[in-house]
């Protein structure tokens, strides 16, 4: 079946460090795929996307990119901040017969520390 | 242009009630998808509604419906609620329908709280 794997969190960081957070996926066909952040109390936001194999998706010091090689779409940052602390939820789209539908992995959640 | 617009924020109910939440999608959106967020299960795509019609439909019993009005405004509705219902409830709306550029802008979401 179609599915999303995201590392277990918690991930704890310090202020400014390296921030990888895993993600692999199962699905047929050639799905896009999503990172979304949530903030407390919040709904979803769209942190970045990439449609099709080899795209990069990058927005506010994230990237993250599309192998379809290893079927993952892991996200990184180079800096993390404090106001960076959220949870990050990996996601990939669905699309037949014209519907869709988003699967999302459990969410990572991510703490940095000043 | 203003976002996804649900409401109430929050509910509390009593077993065995039923329960109306509302989504107002973006301007010119006409895919509205429901979601369900419990700690437990984390995300689960309840429903996707298109030009007024149920396209597609996640494995949650009949107790959960929704309808999708001219506008796009949706609802969702659940009957006879149950502890188990207490969650936070997330509502999608999208512009490109099916499009491989599809991009879902989610709401803050209503959470309801069964007691």
């Amino acid at each position: 079946g179609n599915s999303v794997t995201q590392m277990e969190g918690p991930v704890t960081l310090s202020e400014e460090a390296f921030l990888t957070i895993n993600c692999t996926y199962t699905a047929t066909g050639y799905p896009s795929l999503f990172w979304y952040v949530q903030y407390p109390g919040e709904g979803l936001q769209l942190l970045l996307k990439a449609t099709k194999a080899d795209d990069k998706g990058s927005n506010k010091g994230f990237e993250a990119t599309y192998r379809k090689e290893t079927t993952s779409f892991h996200l990184e940052k180079g800096s993390v901040q404090v106001s960076d602390s959220a949870v990050y939820f990996c996601a990939l789209l669905l699309r037949s017969g014209g519907y869709n539908k988003l699967i999302f992995g459990a969410g990572t959640r991510l703490a940095v520390h000043p | 242009k203003a976002g996804v617009t649900q409401t109430p924020r929050y509910l509390i109910k009593t077993r065995g009630q039923q329960v109306t939440l509302s989504c107002s999608p973006i301007s010119g959106h006409r895919s509205v998808s429901w979601y369900q967020q419990t700690p437990g299960q984390g995300l689960q795509f309840l429903f996707e509604y298109f030009s007024e019609t149920q396209r597609n439909k996640g494995n949650f019993p009949g107790r959960f419906s929704g309808r999708q009005f001219s506008n796009s405004r949706s609802e969702m509705n659940v009957s006879t609620l149950e502890l188990g219902d207490s969650a936070l409830y997330l509502c999608a709306s999208s512009f490109n329908a099916g499009g491989p550029t599809t991009e879902a802008f989610f709401g803050q979401g209503t959470r309801l709280t069964v007691v």
